[in-house]
């Protein structure tokens, strides 16, 4: 089982929709998660962190399920700009390693 | 924006020629990371470093070398690059294993 899985998409999804992503990871130690947004052709950048209470930031909420060991984020009221690609981040409880998963490709459709 | 800048930029370059890409951070963190991202792959850690000499491999590091002399620089070298390393190479840099990594614009590097 690979360390951080990601539905890769494409997910199309009409503007104003609510969009929700999973990400699930292998190792039940990982403390430290994250969500981070990359454009085509540019770096990642941080969305969000992902506390274990459950966070929200705007139109985004992340979630933490360490029973199922997964995390999740949800768009709500979805714009234009929010297409880009979302890569779920687990900082490795056995090592000092950040893992990405490979992403999940949103478009936003006009 | 976290003080994190690659160099060069952009580079081609011909097989079999040693080639060096640059991150310097100054945020005076920890943690600096070498990644690549290729179509389908995603981000693959290539090698990192917890400290000034300490470095350690990640999941790609065949064909790769690192050094971190000082806190704000940590080089990655091909030692003889070969068409696969054709990539874009990003640095990653992180307070703690525990804190969000901050990334570099990237190195879009030709092997041909």
């Amino acid at each position: 089982r690979k360390e951080v899985e990601q539905d890769p998409g494409p997910f199309n999804v009409p503007e104003g929709a609510t969009v929700a992503f999973n990400c699930t990871y292998s190792n039940s130690a990982s403390q430290s998660f994250f969500w981070y947004r990359q454009d085509c052709r540019k770096e990642p950048k941080l969305l969000m962190s992902v506390y274990s209470s459950g966070n929200e930031d705007g139109r985004f909420t992340a979630q933490l399920n360490r029973a199922s060991q997964y995390i999740s984020l949800l768009i709500r009221d979805s714009k234009l700009s929010d297409s880009a690609t979302y890569l779920c981040v687990v900082n490795s409880a056995r090592d000092d390693k950040i893992i990405f998963g490979k992403g999940t490709r949103l478009h936003i459709l006009p | 924006d976290a003080g994190i800048t690659q160099s060069p930029r952009h580079k081609v370059t011909e097989t079999g020629t040693p080639v060096t890409l640059r991150c310097h951070q100054t945020e005076n963190h920890r943690y600096m990371y070498w990644y690549r991202q290729d179509p389908g792959h995603g981000l693959r850690l290539i090698h990192y470093s917890y400290g000034v000499k300490d470095t350690d491999k990640g999941e790609v590091s065949d064909g790769y070398s690192v050094s971190r002399s000082k806190t704000e620089d940590f080089l990655l070298t091909l030692e003889s690059a070969t068409s696969s390393q054709t990539s874009v190479y990003f640095c990653a840099i992180s307070e703690s294993t525990s804190r969000a990594a901050f990334f570099g614009q990237g190195t879009r590097l030709t092997v041909v």
